[in-house]
């Protein structure tokens, strides 16, 4: 089946260090990939996305590149804020009969000054 | 401002009862959904609905149900069969003419908590 697994959180840095958030799919085919982010007393918000094999989806400073051979799309950047902290959800598109998302159980990061 | 709103932002119910949570948006999308965020399970798909008059089952529909009569309005109903029903709820939209872009777009939420 369609599947989204991301690495466990929470996730506490301080400022400015550099983050990653491991996210792994299976599915069948190649789907599209996606970040969405969660900030606090919000709904989610689409961050970035890739929707073929090396595709580099980047905004805000976030990147993830969609690889194939490793199915994976994890999400990095090189120097986080306190304005960062969120909770991040990977998620891949299915398309049956119409588009859905399956999404990762979602990563809570902390940033602290 | 174009947008999905959610009422209400919090909701207590006692066991038995049905619940309707509201979803409105006006952004002129086609598409709408529902999905339950659990701490640690991320989020599920309960239904969606892709036109007027018309929607489907996600992945955990069993005491929920739905309707679509406007466009604009999808409103759920956490029915008293639903054996866990506290949980945060979230809808979202996306259009349909643009395909499948996996773009959707999310209200504010709907926090439900059973007594």
């Amino acid at each position: 089946g369609n599947s989204v697994t991301q690495m466990e959180g929470p996730v506490t840095l301080s400022e400015e260090a550099f983050l990653t958030i491991n996210c792994t799919y299976t599915a069948t085919g190649y789907p599209s990939l996606f970040w969405y982010v969660q900030y606090p007393g919000e709904g989610l918000q689409l961050l970035l996305k890739a929707t073929k094999a090396d595709d580099k989806g980047s905004n805000k400073g976030f990147e993830a590149t969609y690889r194939k051979e490793t199915t994976s799309f994890h999400l990095e950047k090189g120097s986080v804020q306190v304005s960062d902290s969120a909770v991040y959800f990977c998620a891949l598109l299915i398309i049956q009969g119409a588009q859905k998302l399956v999404f990762g159980q979602g990563t809570r990061l902390t940033i602290n000054p | 401002d174009g947008g999905i709103t959610q009422s209400p932002k919090y909701l207590f119910r006692k066991e038995g009862q049905n619940v309707t949570l509201s979803c409105e948006q006006n952004l002129n999308h086609d598409a709408m959904y529902w999905y339950r965020q659990d701490p640690g399970q991320g989020l599920r798909l309960i239904y969606y609905s892709q036109i007027v008059n018309d929607f489907q089952k996600g992945d955990i529909a069993e005491g929920y149900s739905v309707s679509r009569e406007k466009k604009e309005s999808f409103p759920l109903t956490v029915t008293s069969a639903q054996k866990n029903p506290t949980a945060f709820y979230l809808c979202a939209s996306s259009l349909r003419d643009r395909g499948y872009t996996g773009e959707l777009f999310f209200g504010e939420g709907s926090r439900l908590t059973v007594l």
